[in-house]
């Protein structure tokens, strides 16, 4: 059974650096045709995919955060991770991580985790 | 950030069938499958739907999707207390060369 757990800090501060991580347990992150996402939801908003890596490591991202987004696999701990850098309160939301299928099909997700972008 | 339209909520009593709308574009809803999730406050999004139709293993087939051009729907037959959740669209839109997302229904179960 696949399952994903993020982990990071609740709290970061603004101009700050934001770093998630995702465990992965039942399969292995680079395995052939696996494919990562982080996504995220702030308050009162909709859901927003943040950015995605493939099983070789190459990596994708919105537009709109590509210029401060790094995504990345560390193999060793079966495992992938964000940083976000020079965060704002706009930053603030519960982030998920999920393993992908094809187009929209996430299955399974993270439980999510919240982080607040506060001084 | 929320691309794809959804009514905010949806009600019925026991037993009906409740039907969520889902409106999207030419570059999402109208080229690619979409998918439909369930979530509950705290808890990890749970797929109820992949490609417009789709039941994964275990999802009963009260759930069904169905698409139309630009549009897309959920049905919930036989509707229950436990289905009183948030029910979300999403599919591939290939101007965003990402995935996109409904803004979600409530549904009460009166």
């Amino acid at each position: 059974q696949v399952q994903l757990q993020e982990s990071g800090p609740g709290l970061v501060k603004p101009s700050q650096t934001l770093s998630l991580t995702c465990a992965v347990s039942g399969v292995s992150i680079n395995s052939l045709g696996s494919h990562w996402y982080w996504l995220r939801q702030a308050p009162g908003k909709g859901r927003e995919w943040i950015g995605h890596i493939f099983h070789t490591g190459s990596a994708y991202y919105n537009p709109s955060l590509r210029n401060r987004l790094t995504i990345f696999l560390d193999t060793s701990k079966n495992q992938f991770s964000l940083k976000l850098t020079s965060v704002s309160a706009s930053d603030t939301a519960i982030y998920y991580c999920a393993r992908n299928k094809g187009d929209a099909w996430f299955d399974p997700w993270g439980q999510g985790t919240l982080v607040t972008v506060s001084s | 950030q929320s691309v794809l339209t959804q009514p905010p909520s949806a009600s019925g009593t026991p037993g009906q069938r409740v039907t969520i709308s889902c409106s999207g574009n030419s570059s999402n809803i109208g080229k690619n499958y979409v998918a439909w999730y369930r979530q509950l406050p705290g808890t990890a999004p749970k797929l109820l739907i992949y490609r417009n139709n789709q039941r994964p293993s275990g999802v009963p087939d009260r759930f069904s999707g169905a698409t139309s051009g630009t549009s897309a729907s959920l049905a919930i037959s036989g509707l229950r207390s436990d289905d009183e959740a948030e029910y979300y669209c999403a599919a591939w839109d290939d101007s965003l060369s990402g995935p996109v997302f409904g803004t979600g229904t409530e549904v009460t179960v009166l």
